[in-house]
């Protein structure tokens, strides 16, 4: 079965970098888009950024543009979110989680990982 | 940016049918996808491109999308469906392509 693990979550200053991990298993990850979408604690869903099962095509949210890098490496089933500039406004629970489509993004989510907490606070 | 807007809160007795819309500028022409998302879990695929369900979803949940909104229906609702429910859309054409709707909180009587 299909299986999102993420980690590195964790305590950050504002201003500070941080890097997200999530491992994949139970699927060809290699055959799918990935995202990233977060939820502040009490807040709704907000996406954060795909890449394309080949990775090299990505795409950002505004709010994360410029200060947030997704990447992936197919070798190890393994999806990561580079985070810098960080601010308090990016407190959330990151989740990875699968595209719905192979190959083509359908922009749905069929598959979440548990979530990493992020907290940048001083 | 587009604006999808769903009722904060939704009550239904157990055995009743739960309605949750979702309205947005002709999102009709979108495909909405909904998610379920129970206290401190990860959200979860119910209803994707309308009214589709992924494996294991029961026939209990199913979905609508005309005009200017979607509708998730929850039939046979029982204690196990209190949830927050979201929909979702991908609007290639715009700056944000994914936006997800505001999110309603079932609670079952």
């Amino acid at each position: 079965q299909v299986h999102l693990v993420e980690s590195g979550g964790g305590v950050v200053q504002p201003g500070r970098s941080l890097r997200l991990s999530c491992a994949a298993s139970g699927f060809t990850f290699s055959s799918y888009p990935m995202h990233w979408v977060r939820q502040a604690p009490g807040k709704g869903l907000e996406w954060v950024a795909v890449i394309s099962y080949d990775g090299t095509t990505k795409y950002y949210a505004d709010s994360v543009k410029g200060r947030f890098i997704i990447s992936r490496d197919n070798s190890r089933n393994s999806l990561y979110l580079e985070m810098s500039s960080l601010r308090p406004e990016d407190t959330a629970v990151y989740y990875c989680a699968r595209d719905g489509a192979v190959v083509r993004e359908e922009y749905f989510f069929d598959h979440w990982g548990q979530g990493t907490l992020v907290t940048v606070s001083s | 940016s587009y604006v999808l807007t769903q009722p904060p809160s939704v009550s239904v007795a157990p055995g009743q049918t739960a309605t949750i819309t979702c309205g947005g500028d002709n999102i009709g022409t979108n495909s909405v996808h909904w998610y379920q998302q129970k206290p401190g879990q990860a959200p979860v695929l119910v209803v994707y491109d309308d009214s589709d369900r992924p494996s294991g979803i029961p026939e209990r949940f199913s979905g609508s999308n005309s005009g200017n909104s979607a509708t998730l229906s929850i039939s046979r609702v029982e204690a196990g469906d209190e949830a927050d429910y979201y929909c979702q859309v991908w609007d290639s054409s715009a700056d944000h392509p994914v936006v997800f709707g505001t999110g309603t909180r079932v609670t079952v009587l």
